[in-house]
């Protein structure tokens, strides 16, 4: 079946970039989303990225997709500590007529001063 | 638009207890969902729905069941409460397309 992979955890200085990978197997997927979900709440949908797209810039986060090999990255520039949350990847297949998405299981991404 | 909303919040019960989980979403999506999140273990879906009147079994299914009576609505049951079933429990909807999922607050629910 599909699957979707994230590393666990990724740590950066306030001001610094950060990179969240994702790589995906699933090579029918027609979405590939990333969602936020903060402390104590359900995850908020950022961004996402159709399959026939290389690159999404929107303010300070940048999806770049490398259909080739599979890898789905989000960036996120300027961190803040208001960034520090659990970032999921997730894909939706086109074939078989479903819609239903596949999570990577999170990245928690620690901000420090 | 109050979006998704689940109830209750929290809730903890006995082994053995029964219990219902209630979602509703007022986007009319057509698609439902409900996941339980589990520390290191990400999102598990446990039912979905495509439609008023229609559920299907996700990754988890075991000890749990869902109607669909109502478009807006999506319950979800646990006939016979285990501690194994301790999580938090979110709801999800979706329309067809672009699929990205409308996610509710969540249910942390304890088993003792």
């Amino acid at each position: 079946g599909e699957d979707v992979e994230q590393s666990l955890f990724l740590s950066v200085r306030e001001g610094d970039s950060s990179v969240i990978n994702c790589t995906y197997t699933d090579s029918s997927s027609t979405y590939l989303y990333w969602y936020k979900q903060e402390p104590g709440a359900g995850l908020q949908l950022l961004t996402y990225i159709f399959s026939n797209m290389d690159m999404k810039q929107d303010q300070r986060l940048t999806v770049l997709l490398n259909k080739k090999d599979k890898h789905l990255s989000l960036r996120i520039a300027d961190t803040q500590t208001g960034d520090s949350a659990i970032y999921f990847c997730a894909e939706t297949p086109s074939s078989g007529g479903s819609y239903i998405p596949t999570f990577g299981r999170g990245t928690s991404l620690i901000v420090h001063p | 638009n109050a979006g998704v909303t689940q109830t209750p919040k929290f809730r903890v019960l006995k082994t053995g207890q029964s219990m219902t989980l209630l979602c509703a979403q007022d986007m009319n999506h057509e698609y439902m969902y409900w996941y339980r999140q589990d520390p290191g273990m990400g999102l598990r879906l446990i039912h979905y729905s495509v439609g008023e009147g229609t559920t299907a079994k996700g990754e988890v299914p075991d000890g749990y069941n869902v109607s669909r009576l109502k478009k807006q609505n999506f319950l979800l049951g646990l006939e016979s409460a285990a501690p194994s079933q301790t999580s938090v429990y979110f709801c999800a909807s979706s329309n067809r397309g672009r699929g990205e999922q409308f996610f509710g607050p969540g249910t942390r629910l304890t088993v003792l």
